[in-house]
């Protein structure tokens, strides 16, 4: 069964910093590109940023490029996203996701509240 | 970076209603776009792929059509646990952009 975990959100004040993981079970996570994806409270969906399998490939939303770093582990099964600057406009549940060719699989979510 | 207007933003229906919710890029997206659902407090969950393609799972009153700038996402006959939220996303260029949402109540 596939599984994706995050973890990381939390309060911070606007200008700091957080690091967000997302620990990926049940596929073979060194075969698949990963996303960030979040949600404001209230809001729609908005793509973050997407790294290819291997980590050569990486893209950025233009909100949050500049200000936020992706990164993975794939010894580890982990995914990242390092979040810098943060403002009030980035509060919102950050989603870790599959991808394929297209999201298939998401996590649960984690919070990040910025204030 | 491509614009996707989704129509209407809510609706009303009744179990049983056919509901057509529509996408419309900005730009040709060829067949690149997907539809999720999201209930209050959970994950997106993936419905259609590649326009008209059915995730493996999904009731079949879901449908997807569609080509090039203009996509619709049918529901047959409308359940009771079809009332969320649904989303488009193309994901035919980078940054991927979503469409706004359309909630779907009773």
């Amino acid at each position: 069964e596939v599984q994706l975990v995050e973890s990381g959100g939390g309060l911070v004040k606007p200008g700091g910093s957080l690091r967000l993981s997302c620990e990926a079970s049940g596929f073979t996570f060194s075969s698949y590109t990963m996303n960030w994806v979040r949600q404001a409270p209230g809001r729609g969906l908005e793509w973050v940023s997407s790294i290819s399998s291997s980590g050569n490939y990486i893209y950025y939303g233009d909100s949050v490029k500049g200000r936020f770093t992706i990164s993975r582990d794939n010894a580890k099964n982990s995914l990242s996203l390092q979040l810098n600057s943060l403002r009030a406009e980035d509060t919102a549940v950050y989603y870790c996701a599959r991808d394929w060719g297209t999201i298939d699989y998401w996590g649960q979510g984690t919070l990040v509240t910025v204030s | 970076a491509i614009q996707m207007t989704q129509s209407p933003s809510s609706l009303s229906a009744f179990v049983g209603d056919r509901v057509i919710i529509t996408c419309r890029a900005s730009q040709g997206i060829r067949n690149d776009l997907a539809w999720y659902q999201q209930k209050p407090g959970k994950a997106p969950k993936l419905l259609i792929y590649a326009a008209y393609s059915l995730e493996s799972g999904v009731p079949s009153r879901f449908s997807g059509s569609g080509s090039g700038t203009d996509f619709t996402l049918t529901i047959s006959s409308l359940q009771p646990e079809d009332f969320a939220t649904y989303y488009c996303l193309q994901d035919y260029s980078y940054p991927w952009t979503f469409g706004q949402g359309t909630k779907v109540e009773i």
